[in-house]
């Protein structure tokens, strides 16, 4: 598909193991952070979401983590399956931008069975 | 959730031409964005769609080149105009109930410019 890769970091696992995906943002005015996937040939699907005023949040599977000091999110995917393997992207809304989102660079999952 | 539908879903277009893509929202939402997408990379905002009133473009961005209309809170369209193999892409709707709420986004439209 169009979104595999010559320039995106992949991060291969095997299918069980956890899957912890990186991200630094950029404009410490940021109050909101969402984590996207996007299966080869589809748009951007919302995963798990996570205000500036939080540092940790839980769905179901993921876990997103969120330290403001460095500005570093990072997606956690609990017992990583086939089905998870996308290109993962990071978001950051800062404050003055209303819902316009900055989109990382993203991440290829790959997950080996 | 809001339901996104993108028209058309990929097409090949010839050097010089314009497309329209349109956007169909199933719910009123404030908030309406188009984003494009280069082969392998991520995303790049083109404007907010304004209901009403002119669309704001990103750096970089031009009316002239991507005119944008939003005659009401469900539907928006975004043309591609006097088009170049550089714009090749996935040009993508996104759209949100308010601010500080979560983004959706469509399927994309899949241009390419021969």
């Amino acid at each position: 598909g169009e979104n595999v890769g010559l320039h995106l970091p992949t991060l291969s696992v095997q299918e069980g193991d956890n899957s912890i995906i990186n991200c630094a943002y950029s404009n410490s005015a940021s109050d909101y952070f969402i984590w996207y996937k996007q299966e080869s040939g589809k748009g951007p699907q919302f995963i798990i979401d996570i205000r500036s005023n939080m540092d940790k949040r839980q769905g179901q599977r993921v876990t997103v983590l969120l330290n403001k000091t460095v500005k570093h999110l990072s997606l956690q995917i609990a017992a990583t399956q086939p089905g998870d393997s996308a290109v993962y992207f990071c978001a950051e809304s800062p404050k003055e931008y209303g819902n316009k989102l900055v989109f990382g660079a993203g991440t290829i999952l790959r997950v080996k069975s | 959730s809001a339901v996104i539908s993108q028209k058309p879903s990929r097409d090949i277009c010839q050097r010089g031409t314009s497309l329209t893509i349109q956007c169909q929202v199933d719910s009123q939402v404030t908030m309406m964005f188009w984003y494009r997408q280069q082969p392998g990379q991520s995303l790049t905002l083109i404007a907010t769609a304004n209901q009403g009133s002119e669309a704001t473009y990103e750096s970089g961005f031009v009316i002239d080149k991507f005119p944008i209309s939003r005659p009401n809170l469900t539907f928006s369209t975004l043309t591609v105009s006097n088009m170049s193999p550089e714009d090749s892409s996935i040009y993508l709707c996104s759209a949100g109930p308010q601010k500080g709420n979560t983004i959706y986004f469509g399927e994309g439209s899949w241009l390419t410019v021969v």
